[in-house]
């Protein structure tokens, strides 16, 4: 029982570089998240998606694109990576938005020089 | 939007009760109150879930006044293991794009 899964686990990024960070699901949930959390801090929504095909924007979008293709994974995408972006990144997934229980992966850690 | 206020942080020893409270003044007719757990390292981890009333599972208690304006999250018996950062989550239908955590409040068990 994965539950979900972020691929990498960690990652070291000149700037200006690009990558993406992929998440997998196997609850087969319709609401997909990604956060981002910078030391003390709680985790900032970047972008959301409420289901295949489907997505939006959260709290901090800017600088991050991302793309729900298949219904169980969910993509996050740097195209020109900053400084800024060092952080680490959290996917979540949950049934109904409604009752906002969301299920979390064990996150990556990005540090872009 | 429901916007949380928690304590920063709270300490205690093991063995006691702890009771961390979280105002919501704002909260919405739909909007559900969720509490989770995060350890260093890790990804939150959902703990307990309300609406009003008080709610009870094998691993906490939350209290939930009449008026929604605040909840507490009680966890019996504390041991060292449970420290961690708690963040008190409200939110609804149509919210998503407005969820945020916060700073959580940071509990420290000790001996």
């Amino acid at each position: 029982n994965a539950g979900v899964t972020q691929t990498p686990k960690f990652r070291v990024l000149k700037t200006g570089q690009s990558m993406t960070l992929l998440c997998a699901q196997d609850m087969n949930h319709e609401y997909m998240y990604w956060y981002r959390q910078d030391p003390g801090m709680g985790l900032r929504l970047i972008h959301y998606s409420v289901g295949e095909g489907t997505t939006a924007k959260g709290e901090v979008p800017d600088g991050y694109n991302v793309s729900r293709l298949k219904k169980q994974n969910f993509l996050l995408g740097l195209e020109s990576a900053a400084p800024s972006q060092t952080s680490v990144y959290f996917c979540a997934s949950s049934y109904t938005q409604g009752k906002n229980i969301q299920y979390f992966g064990a996150g990556t850690r990005l540090s872009v020089l | 939007l429901a916007k949380t206020t928690q304590p920063i942080s709270m300490d205690s020893y093991e063995g006691q009760e702890v009771n961390i409270t979280c105002s919501h003044n704002n909260i919405a007719t739909n909007d559900y109150i969720t509490w989770y757990q995060q350890f260093p390292s890790q990804g939150p981890r959902f703990i307990i879930q309300g609406y009003k009333t008080k709610v009870t599972n094998e691993v906490a208690s939350l209290f939930i006044p009449a008026d929604r304006k605040s909840s507490t999250l009680s966890l019996p018996r504390v041991s060292l293991s449970d420290t961690a950062v708690y963040y008190c989550l409200v939110g609804g239908t149509g919210t998503a794009s407005k969820l945020t955590f916060g700073t959580g409040t940071r509990l420290q068990v000790t001996l």
